[in-house]
């Protein structure tokens, strides 16, 4: 009965190397969220996707980050060559529609770049 | 720019008295309000909403209410109680947009 889950929870890697975060959303939500939350801040908005094709990916900070959602359900986000600045806590939030107001967030991805 | 800000970032109160939150917001399309609760090591957990055509919602102990020409909202918990304690965000929404923008957060202690 589940809710949003993401996988793995935490994760260390050196600079310069690849990552990919999983999330797992609501069942028969159709609408999924990336956000990234840094230390003593608010999240902040990455990529939205309704079913599988990304319907807003404004906020994904540069051509390192991609996200996909292959089959309309589970998303994976994609960071290219890591760098300190993207340790973070990697969140993923799902609504029912893209009408719907209320997004409903998994426990979050510790990123941490070493 | 900070469209959505939180200007306390802690509050501490008795268990029993009234907690209230504040946020401010500068973006006149915002037009949905939700209030967010985070323990650590755990996601924002969705707590209470508010469209701006009101200016009240209820829901128990959570009251939050809505100013449009100060473009204030807050979130009234009474009476607080120890479990509580959090963080706190408040996130707006424009009703044709799909993000989320949240504020900074307002750690919260209950105090037994």
């Amino acid at each position: 009965g589940a809710g949003v889950s993401q996988t793995p929870s935490n994760k260390v890697t050196e600079k310069g190397k690849y990552v990919e975060l999983r999330c797992d959303p609501i069942s028969g939500h159709t609408a999924l969220y990336w956000y990234r939350q840094s230390l003593g801040q608010g999240p902040e908005f990455l990529i939205y996707f309704q079913g599988t094709g990304a319907a807003d990916d404004s906020g994904l900070p540069n051509d390192r980050f991609f996200a996909v959602r292959p089959e309309g359900s589970v998303s994976t986000l994609k960071i290219q060559r890591t760098e300190r600045g993207d340790s973070a806590v990697y969140l993923c939030a799902s609504s029912l529609d893209r009408v719907s107001h209320e997004q409903y967030f998994g426990p979050g991805t510790r990123l941490t770049v070493t | 720019d900070q469209q959505v800000k939180q200007n306390s970032p802690s509050l501490s109160v008795q268990e029993g008295r009234i907690s209230i939150l504040n946020c401010d917001y500068t973006n006149s399309m915002f037009d949905y309000f939700l209030w967010y609760k985070k323990y650590p090591a755990e996601g924002p957990t969705f707590l209470i909403s508010i469209s701006s055509i009101k200016d009240k919602n209820e829901d128990g102990r959570f009251t939050v209410f809505l100013n449009k020409s100060a473009k204030h909202l807050s979130l009234h918990i009474v009476p607080s109680q120890p479990g509580d304690s959090a963080v706190y965000f408040c996130a707006a929404k424009e009703t044709s947009g799909s993000r989320l923008t949240f504020g900074e957060g307002t750690q919260l202690t209950v105090n037994p």
